[in-house]
């Protein structure tokens, strides 16, 4: 089941805050957050791991509420540099049960302006 | 550093052309994965493998199959090209581990089916 990402796009001026959010019908194990910068492969920004912990590296961070199937990504006082379409992961249940497996969300397109 | 590359950045095919699209990883990994990735869907999973000769369909396997002949080379095959695979197509690898560990991702195929 695919996680509803929101917004969908947002355009920022450099040193304004955004968030981003990523919500699940299904239990989540874990979500994952990747930015894509316009060319580029995804890559990996972070990982938030049941148990409502909240996690950061330089003005990007982000929180996990297990309870609600929700994760937002937090980003302070945004950098040329920030924009790029973020995407969430959720690691879910499989249909079957056996294991589980990984969905992407649409992604959010994040422009910051100078 | 792990280096993900993808044989074409770039391909254009006529429709009914079988068309194959190489990942290779330079980390012994075990696990490797094909996505595409379309506008306003994300990242959605074509197949994946655990390992060598080892396959597993993902959420959109139609129209597609894959072969893992060694460790390195993940390869995604299209038996016979339809105008609706036109597509980015990344490949994903990453190490075996408890949850989904962190995926790293080549720079994309861009296909386009004529």
């Amino acid at each position: 089941q695919q996680p509803v990402q929101s917004p969908q796009a947002v355009i920022l001026r450099e040193g304004e805050d955004a968030v981003i959010n990523c919500s699940s019908s299904k239990a989540l194990y874990s979500v994952h957050w990747y930015r894509q910068k316009h060319g580029e492969a995804p890559v990996f920004l972070m990982i938030l791991l049941k148990g409502g912990e909240q996690k950061g590296h330089d003005k990007i961070s982000a929180s996990f509420n297990e309870k609600k199937q929700q994760s937002s990504l937090y980003l302070t006082a945004s950098q040329l540099s920030y924009s790029g379409t973020y995407f969430c992961g959720t690691e879910q249940k499989r249909r079957d049960n056996y294991g589980q497996n990984f969905v992407f969300g649409p992604g959010t397109r994040l422009s910051v302006l100078p | 550093d792990v280096k993900v590359t993808q044989s074409s950045r770039y391909l254009v095919k006529r429709t009914g052309e079988k068309v194959f699209l190489e990942c290779v990883q330079d980390m012994d990994h075990e696990n490797m994965f094909w996505y595409r990735q379309d506008p306003g869907l994300g990242l959605r999973l074509i197949y994946f493998s655990y390992d060598v000769k080892m396959k597993e369909k993902g959420d959109i396997p139609e129209g597609y199959s894959v072969s893992r002949e060694k460790k390195e080379r993940f390869s995604l095959i299209l038996e016979s090209a339809s105008t609706n695979q036109t597509s980015m197509y990344l490949c994903a690898s990453r190490e075996p581990g408890q949850g989904w560990p962190t995926q790293y991702f080549g720079p994309g195929t861009r296909l386009t089916v004529l």
